[in-house]
């Protein structure tokens, strides 16, 4: 089975300063028809998990170009330039590669210092 | 635009079942797999099972392998989740996706069920 493993677990962040999620997979998730299946995810309390970004660095519409998602092979990265109050929440990434059994990272708790 | 909606959550006593129903519209539901998710309280999102979109393949975590069954009814837009022997730790919410591209693009609201004597 694909482990997905983030870092940190806990993100502290100053408003208006950037922040950075590491997602790590225990097996490459470069497919055969050359995608890379690794989805992004953004949790508010209370809500459903909404889809950030898919394919690594492909960002969904209405998403703010302060987002970004980069890596490849086993290693991505989700990155905010400028974390804003309605960024707080859990960041997910999730592995789609090895379908059917798609796997998620622990999630990582983003909150305003 | 894009829906998808869960009903027939609720509390159960250990050991029973239970059936969880998502309703989807707005777009061609029988050419789409569709997955379910949950999270159970406090914890991180739990891949649960996923069926194709024509229902012939169906595939389950190891934690509900057995005792959970997924099935689809295309000409109703339905995805159900049977659950049968449920245990404390089948607590959660309980999320349907749609999958589009190996990624799960819409969620549903969720739908909470509780297992309790």
């Amino acid at each position: 089975d694909v482990v997905m493993t983030q870092s940190p677990l806990s993100l502290p962040v100053t408003l208006g300063q950037p922040a950075s999620i590491s997602c790590t997979s225990s097996q490459s998730l470069v497919y055969s028809d050359g995608n890379t299946y690794l989805t992004w995810f953004h949790q508010r309390p209370g809500q459903s998990p909404r889809r950030l970004i898919y394919k690594v660095s492909n960002r969904d519409s209405g998403v703010p170009d302060r987002f970004s998602g980069s890596g490849s092979g086993t290693d991505f990265t989700l990155k905010i330039s400028r974390v804003e109050a309605e960024d707080v929440g859990v960041y997910y990434c999730m592995q789609g590669t090895h379908w059917p059994q798609f796997t998620f990272g622990q999630g990582t708790k983003l909150e305003i210092k | 635009q894009v829906q998808v909606v869960e009903s027939g959550g609720g509390v159960v006593q250990p050991g029973r079942s239970l059936r969880l129903s998502c309703a989807a519209s707005g777009f061609t539901f029988s050419s789409l797999a569709m997955h379910w998710v949950r999270q159970a309280p406090g914890k991180g999102l739990e891949w649960v099972a996923v069926i194709s979109y024509d229902g012939s393949h169906k595939y389950y975590a190891d934690s509900v392998k057995g005792r959970f069954t997924i099935s689809r009814d295309n000409s109703k837009n339905t995805v159900d989740l049977q659950m049968n022997s449920l245990r404390s730790e089948d607590t959660a919410v309980y999320y349907c996706a749609r999958d589009y591209l190996a990624s799960l693009d819409y969620w549903g609201q969720g739908i909470l069920v509780t297992v309790s004597s």
